[in-house]
């Protein structure tokens, strides 16, 4: 089976730099995705990293190591917006073919 | 369409009672997922259609849920008897092929928030 590891909450300042880790276990991975969704929202998707390194778009990078089995999520010059929860999902090999798990997911907040 | 279209986006209903979710996805999405949403928590895979076929319902909770999908496009969940456990928001994605691949991974809706009283 597949599960995942992220930190339940995080708090950083506007205009900063923050990082949510996702660690995972799994067989036949495939790749490593992040998802944003505000309260009452529904989850977008923010970036897929199928290969080792390091993936920007924009204010947001998201980087991948398959032998560490671990991600991140690395949001720059913070906004209050950013305040959200963020989700990792692996994809991965399950019963013949590709399937998505999503963690429990990180609830940022951004403070002034 | 151009999103992924749910209904109703709020449900409340009474204790054993049936209800039925309708999902709408992208015109053209051949891969059609359900998860589950409690309060403050993650998604709960419940079940992936490929076209009208469903090669995993692994996370159906019980025997009082169902779904089916026609026509390769609109897929509708059916919860029996509901209980108060069942609470929660249900949410739909679609996406064009492989689940999870591409730019653009997965496009969800915006759920419908189920409420049994």
């Amino acid at each position: 089976g597949q599960s995942l590891e992220q930190p339940s909450e995080v708090t950083a300042v506007e205009g900063a730099i923050v990082q949510i880790n996702c660690t995972y276990q799994t067989s036949g991975f495939y790749g490593l995705s992040w998802y944003q969704q505000h309260d009452g929202g529904a989850p977008t998707f923010l970036s897929y990293n199928a290969l080792d390194g390091l993936e920007e778009t924009g204010r947001f990078s998201s980087f991948l190591s398959r032998s560490d089995s671990y991600g991140y999520l690395l949001l720059q010059e913070l906004q209050m917006k950013d305040s959200a929860s963020y989700f990792c999902a692996v994809r991965d090999l399950s019963g013949g073919y590709q399937k998505v798990t999503f963690g429990t997911g990180t609830k940022l907040q951004v403070i002034p | 369409g151009a999103g992924v279209s749910q209904s109703p986006s709020n449900k409340v209903t009474e204790k054993g009672k049936d209800v039925e979710l309708r999902c709408d996805p992208i015109s053209g999405h051949t891969a059609l997922y359900w998860y589950r949403q409690s309060l403050g928590q993650g998604l709960e895979f419940l079940i992936y259609f490929q076209g009208n076929s469903a090669p995993d319902k692994s996370g159906l909770p019980s025997d009082r849920f169902s779904a089916e999908r026609t026509g390769g496009s609109v897929s509708t969940l059916t919860i029996q008897r509901t209980q108060q456990e069942d609470s929660a928001v249900y949410l739909c994605a679609s996406s064009l092929g492989t689940p999870g691949t591409g730019p653009g991974g997965y496009t969800f809706g915006s759920g419908t928030r189920l409420t049994v009283v």
